[in-house]
């Protein structure tokens, strides 16, 4: 199974608002990152949580994380058209390794 | 810096074909990680290559196998395909393994491989 859930699953907004995502997942992290993936092409690296953090911005995303809650939102402030994605929030529990569990993803679609 | 490559883009195959993929990661990245995604299972990490070493696993039966070479080009092979085999594959390169020197290195995607199996 895999190791995050995401909320919502679809998400419709329009252009100028805020769109907030929320991942949950089971077990302890290292990390958390957040991705982003055009229709059925490859993922694009937004954003790297650590454990040891609580809130991380870049640019207009803000991240945050909870770890007695296991679980992290992502939002993205003032949202343009080509924001729209699927977005996916990965978490990596095991030490040098590089095998990520992806949750289920927030499909975002921003109308112009 | 050229991005990573994956080739062929698109492959359609039959049941009980086999299938290989290849993936290039980008230049001076020595750590390459194949993930499986589909509607139902999302995405799925399959296993992961250093140094022409597979160093992680996903749960995946042996059908599933993979190699590295010592440009660290990497190949995923499929053997006796399934309908459940149909998916989007990526692979995804970074400069070492994670967390390696206590850092967390950063995975860049390829675009993927669409393989449908009829």
């Amino acid at each position: 199974s895999q190791q995050g859930e995401e909320d919502p699953q679809a998400l419709s907004i329009q252009e100028g608002e805020n769109a907030t995502m929320n991942c949950s997942y089971k077990t302890s992290i290292n990390n958390l990152q957040w991705y982003r993936q055009n229709s059925g092409r490859g993922l694009v690296h937004l954003i790297l949580i650590r454990s040891n953090e609580r809130e991380k911005h870049s640019g207009r995303l803000r991240v945050t994380l909870d770890t007695s809650k296991k679980s992290s939102s992502l939002l993205i402030t003032a949202s343009r058209a080509a924001d729209t994605a699927s977005y996916f929030c990965a978490t990596d529990v095991g030490a040098g390794a590089n095998n990520l569990f992806f949750g289920t993803g927030t499909r975002l679609t921003v109308i112009p | 810096k050229a991005g990573v490559t994956q080739t062929p883009r698109y492959l359609i195959k039959t049941r009980g074909q086999q299938v290989t993929l290849s993936c290039s990661p980008i230049s001076g990245h020595r750590s390459v990680s194949w993930y499986q995604q589909t509607p139902g299972q999302g995405l799925q990490f399959l296993f992961e290559y250093f140094s022409e070493t597979q160093r992680n696993k996903g749960n995946f039966p042996g059908r599933f196998s993979g190699r590295q070479f010592s440009n660290s080009r990497s190949e995923m092979n499929v053997s006796t395909l399934e309908l459940g085999d149909s998916a989007l594959y990526l692979c995804a390169s970074s400069v070492l393994p994670g967390l390696a020197g206590g850092r967390v290195n950063e995975q860049f995607f390829g675009p993927g491989t669409r393989l449908t199996v009829l």
